[in-house]
């Protein structure tokens, strides 16, 4: 595997399901990120980790939860979600959060909330 | 508050043609700007990533200048194919995106 990975790569669900969508990342990167992706709308980004730490969280409802354990891996876990939340999710890597910050993205996870 | 713009929202050219692709943003202060693409349903895929003390970056038929004091960047396609029909992304760091532009090169 090369570069950024995304599981699942759609993924329907009820209101009141829980899922996760995982990312990982082969780039050797310290940070990563999770971006929504709506239809017609800018891409938002929802959470920065840099060295699993949690570095930025741009007002993300609770119903969204990420997880980090390592440098390599990214969880977003969901829960209660409500239909306007179906969106494609992308998570993202770079080398850290400093100034040289080219980002490299993963394939995305087409969510769709019933 | 960061606003990234990208004009225009849709381009549609004939295969062959050179075509300019702009961002703007209203806040200078950036470490520097990176140009993606994307394809339908896809993730997005880096083209190039200028820094902030670079005035443009070149990757074989694309060139992206950066004017940080007037807020502007444009992306050059050179002898368009269309192959290059896709969504064109530009974001600035801290990170703000446009919300693209929509190329279709018509064969």
């Amino acid at each position: 595997e090369t570069g950024v990975t995304q599981t699942p790569r759609h993924l329907v669900m009820g209101m009141t399901n829980k899922k996760s969508l995982k990312c990982e990342q082969h780039l050797g990167h310290n940070a990563m990120y999770w971006y929504k992706q709506s239809a017609k709308k800018p891409l938002e980004l929802m959470f920065v980790y840099n060295f699993k730490e949690q570095t930025e969280n741009n007002s993300v409802p609770s119903r969204f939860s990420p997880e980090c354990p390592n440098s390599s891996h990214l969880f977003l876990h969901l829960h209660t979600l409500q239909p306007e939340d179906s969106a494609l999710y992308l998570c993202a890597s770079s080398q850290d959060v400093g100034t040289y910050n080219e980002q490299f993205f993963g394939p995305g996870t087409r969510l769709t909330v019933l | 508050k960061q606003e990234v713009t990208q004009i225009p929202a849709a381009l549609s050219v004939p295969e062959g043609e050179n075509l300019v692709l702009n961002c703007s943003f209203t806040d200078s202060a950036i470490y520097n700007l990176q140009w993606f693409r994307q394809d339908p349903g896809k993730g997005l895929t880096s083209l190039l990533l200028i820094q902030s003390s670079q005035r443009e970056q070149t990757s074989g038929r694309l060139n992206a200048s950066l004017d940080k004091s007037s807020g502007r960047s444009t992306l050059y396609i050179a002898a368009s194919q269309p192959g290059d029909s896709a969504t064109y992304l530009c974001a600035v760091i801290p990170v703000r995106f446009g919300a693209g532009t929509r190329l279709t090169v018509k064969p």
